[in-house]
């Protein structure tokens, strides 16, 4: 059974900081890592990942995948209030092409 | 629309009774996706459709659950006799192709359901 792990499950931090978000995974052929924002209600989509050692990066954050090591990490710098939310991993394996495996998530909060 | 539109956005309902959850995608996404959040848990996969067919049901917690998708557009989900582990907030989303070929999901809100 495809398995997703993140870690830190919560994170506190003051605005101004830098944080990394963990998620490793135990998938069968692997097709693409994905990382999603959960605010209040709709995920929404940051980055998806395919090949090792290419970074995304859009402003602050930035997202990199280790297919050796079988783990991403997610980046934020120079954190605000805004980027309080939930991150969520989720992998794409190639047993089902459609579905994704989602980890349980990381609460971010950052205080001002 | 602009994004994937589910309603109601919450929904409470007595143990045993039936519920009817929507769910409209992006316009012209093939696939479309239902995913089921508990408080504490991960997104847990329900059902997948391509256009109007459903090739994955096996997310499906029960028979009491189902699902269909007509015009290869708008989705229902119902839930029959309804029961308390039932709560959760149910999450739609859409995507152009499959997320295994480079599509990512996109999701709607979610529709909140409590059972009392």
């Amino acid at each position: 059974e495809d398995k997703v792990v993140q870690s830190p499950l919560s994170l506190v931090v003051h605005e101004g900081d830098t944080v990394t978000l963990n998620c490793s995974y135990e998938v069968t052929n692997f097709r693409s890592l994905l990382w999603y924002k959960q605010e209040k209600k709709a995920p929404t989509f940051l980055f998806m990942l395919t090949s090792s050692g290419i970074e995304k990066k859009s402003g602050r954050l930035s997202s990199i995948l280790d297919k050796k090591e079988l783990f991403s990490i997610l980046n934020i710098t120079a954190t605000q209030t805004g980027d309080s939310a939930v991150y969520l991993c989720a992998v794409s394996s190639g047993g089902s092409n459609y579905k994704l495996t989602f980890g349980k998530g990381t609460l971010l909060t950052v205080n001002p | 629309g602009a994004g994937v539109s589910q309603s109601p956005s919450n929904k409470v309902t007595e143990k045993g009774k039936d519920v009817e959850l929507r769910c409209d995608p992006i316009s012209g996404h093939t696939a479309l996706y239902w995913y089921r959040q508990s408080l504490g848990q991960g997104l847990e996969f329900l059902i997948y459709f391509q256009g109007n067919s459903a090739p994955d049901k096996s997310g499906l917690p029960s028979d009491r659950f189902s699902a269909e998708r007509t015009g290869g557009s708008v989705s229902t989900l119902t839930i029959q006799r309804t029961q308390q582990e039932d709560s959760a907030v149910y999450l739609c989303a859409s995507s152009l192709g499959v997320v295994g070929g480079g599509s990512p999901l996109h999701f709607g809100n979610g529709t909140r359901l409590t059972v009392t």
